[in-house]
């Protein structure tokens, strides 16, 4: 009963290095979400996936890009990690009438 | 201005208190109402979710949406000590996109 699976769990990058976040979900869902975490900002939403195939921008998409890369897998790129990229990284999955599964998320540090 | 705003906190109650956390938003637009609650370190967690204004109940936990004011409230009954988090209120309007408030942190102590 994983549910929502995110790798890795935490990460170290320096400055202009690129890097693949994965998200695996166990439950059958359509809908998939890749949110940033930062300090009293609550969480940003930078792209969805409302079914297999396709993507779309959410609030905060700039340096990010992302692969659906079937109804299990969403996976979020960064080609070049900037410092403004530290944070924490949550995929969801859509339940009903909202995201209701989270994954434990990705403490990615850009130095 | 922020879209759905709350206190970040911290909100200090002794066991037992009953727990009131508050969220107010600024777009008449949105539709359904959700509060997340999210332990250090770990994702969010869904808790409750309501479409209409009035009160919705599950267990300890009451919603209260008052659409007319644009506020959203969430209710704890006999609060515990594993009750202690960040809480998260959000809204989802006519599209696709949930917008978060910056959460709540509760600490409930024995």
């Amino acid at each position: 009963n994983a549910g929502v699976t995110q790798t890795p769990k935490f990460q170290v990058l320096k400055t202009g290095q690129s890097m693949t976040l994965q998200c695996a979900q166990d439950m059958n869902h359509n809908s998939m979400y890749w949110y940033r975490q930062d300090p009293g900002m609550g969480l940003r939403l930078i792209y969805y996936s409302a079914s297999e195939g396709t993507t779309d921008k959410g609030e905060v998409p700039n340096g990010y890009n992302v692969s659906r890369l079937n109804k299990r897998e969403f996976s979020l790129r960064l080609e070049s990690a900037a410092p403004s990229q530290t944070s924490v990284y949550f995929c969801a999955i859509r339940g009903g009438y909202t995201e209701a599964f989270f994954g434990q998320g990705t403490r990615l540090t850009v130095v | 201005q922020k879209e759905v705003e709350q206190d970040p906190g911290p909100l200090s109650v002794p066991e037992g208190a009953i727990v009131s956390l508050n969220c107010t938003y600024s777009n008449s637009a949105f539709q359904y109402f959700m509060w997340y609650r999210q332990y250090s370190r770990k994702g969010p967690e869904l808790l409750m979710y309501t479409y209409s204004s009035g009160n919705k109940e599950d267990g300890r936990f009451t919603a209260q949406v008052d659409k007319s004011s644009k506020y959203i409230s969430l209710f704890i009954r006999d609060s515990q000590p594993s009750d202690s988090a960040t809480y998260l209120c959000a809204k989802r309007d006519a599209g696709n996109m949930l917008t978060f408030g910056g959460g709540t942190r509760l600490m409930v102590k024995p």
